[in-house]
């Protein structure tokens, strides 16, 4: 079974600290994203990487980065912590062809 | 753009049927479909792609109509372990990685 492993489950920040949310995956795969999930308004894809150090904006962007040294890994970046950054964040991976995305348990990110 | 879903909530009796939708305004290459239970990851049910197919899972099944870019997920004779939010991710003809989701249906299940 594919293993999506986000490094926290909750974590609490104060306005303005750099946050790295962090993902790791064990399939080898390709693919990996990173979502937003507020309620009412369902996933929303923040960034997604297609390979090594390879990366493309999803449809919220601002205020994040993301950085993809290795295959396995993805990690998530808030530069400067707002409190509109306060959400759940999922990570998902998915290998080539069209195949399920596989999902971490997610990390639910407060910044206070 | 987000696919749109309808209903945003059902609520049923154990046993009783439902239909949930997902419309996009796309031209989709895969809709995919995913339950969430409160505080999980989503779990994967399944994908249709392209090519108007349709697909069973035990009691769950679904369909995508490409010419409308619709599509279907149907449940019958619904258990108390369907609940969960329901949510479609479509993937654009050229795009085929990368998944939108709607906003979700929160199905309720009661004895």
């Amino acid at each position: 079974d594919v293993k999506v492993t986000q490094s926290s489950r909750y974590l609490v920040k104060r306005t303005g600290e750099k946050v790295f949310l962090e993902c790791v995956q064990d399939m080898d795969h390709e693919n990996m994203f990173w979502y937003r999930q507020d309620p009412g308004l369902g996933l929303r894809l923040i960034y997604f990487s297609y390979d090594v150090k390879m990366k493309e904006k999803g449809d919220i962007p601002e205020g994040y980065s993301v950085s993809r040294e290795k295959k396995e890994r993805f990690s998530l970046i808030l530069e400067s912590a707002s409190t509109n950054q306060t959400s759940m964040y999922l990570c998902a991976s998915v290998g080539t062809g069209p195949q399920p995305q596989h999902f971490g348990d997610g990390t639910r990110l407060s910044i206070l | 753009q987000q696919p749109v879903q309808s209903p945003q909530a059902v609520i049923l009796r154990e046993g009783e049927d439902a239909v949930i939708n997902c419309s996009s305004s796309k031209a989709l290459y895969s809709v995919h479909w995913y339950r969430q239970k409160h505080g999980e990851a989503p779990v994967f049910l399944m994908i249709l792609l392209k090519g108007g197919e349709q697909k069973g899972h035990d009691k769950i099944s679904a369909s995508f109509n490409e010419k409308k870019q619709q599509s279907s997920l149907y449940l019958t004779a619904s258990q108390l372990s369907y609940s969960g939010t329901y949510f479609c991710g479509t993937a654009e003809i050229g795009s085929n990685y990368k998944l939108t989701f709607g906003k979700g249906t929160l199905l309720t299940v009661n004895p």
